[in-house]
């Protein structure tokens, strides 16, 4: 069926260092994918976004990597600061049209300074 | 930047009792949505909206829910009868046109059902 995944369910990594959440999704008729952070108490954010002519995708500081044989997705965040740290989700838009997002379970990223 | 809103950003309320949430799109998108999180779950699809008419919905969706856009500007979602399951983070979102383009996402409002 159509599903979004995440590895991890948490992440920590020391201020300043790189971080990578990783991501499988299972259908691949998926053509849109989406990172949200979600801040405790808050709404999904978009960080980035990137579709599936694409293999990677450059934002400030975050890069998307799109690897469609092995359904995988992942983000990084260079020089991770203490504001990075929330909970990241993957979204895949599964169908072409107006189709809802597919949202993953989150990998909570905790940042230590 | 424009942005989602959402009111009121807690609601309590008894089993039973219909509860009204309210959400004010960002003024140029055309497709508005529902979602839903369960504390420590993942975000799951409610309803799509657009065109006054609802495009998608989801199993959650029973026929406890309904949504409406009564002006040029609100977006609602009613729960006729809430059970003690409903209690959830539920999430509005927008976007410019339909599948493939980023939604943008309220603060949400915590409801609580007792």
């Amino acid at each position: 069926g159509e599903s979004v995944g995440l590895h991890l369910p948490t992440l920590s990594v020391q201020e300043g260092d790189n971080s990578i959440i990783n991501c499988a999704y299972s259908n691949s008729a998926s053509d849109y994918f989406i990172w949200y952070k979600q801040e405790s108490g808050k709404g999904p954010q978009f960080i980035i976004d990137i579709r599936s002519n694409m293999d990677k995708r450059q934002g400030q500081r975050v890069t998307v990597l799109l690897n469609k044989t092995v359904k995988h997705l992942s983000l990084q965040i260079a020089a991770t600061q203490p504001g990075d740290s929330a909970v990241y989700f993957c979204a895949e838009n599964p169908h072409s049209g107006n189709t809802p997002l597919v949202f993953g379970k989150g990998t909570r990223l905790s940042v230590i300074a | 930047e424009p942005e989602v809103t959402q009111t009121p950003s807690h609601q309590v309320t008894q089993m039973g009792q219909e509860v009204i949430l309210r959400c004010v799109p960002i003024s140029n998108h055309l497709y508005f949505y529902w979602y839903r999180q369960i504390l420590g779950q993942k975000v799951e699809f409610l309803v799509s909206f657009y065109n006054n008419e609802i495009s998608e919905k989801s199993e959650i969706f029973d026929d406890q829910f309904s949504v409406e856009r009564p002006d040029g500007s609100n977006f609602t979602l009613k729960i006729r009868s809430t059970k003690l399951e409903d209690s959830a983070m539920y999430f509005c979102a927008s976007s410019v046109s339909g599948g493939g383009n980023e939604q943008f996402f309220g603060p949400g409002t915590r409801l609580t059902v007792l």
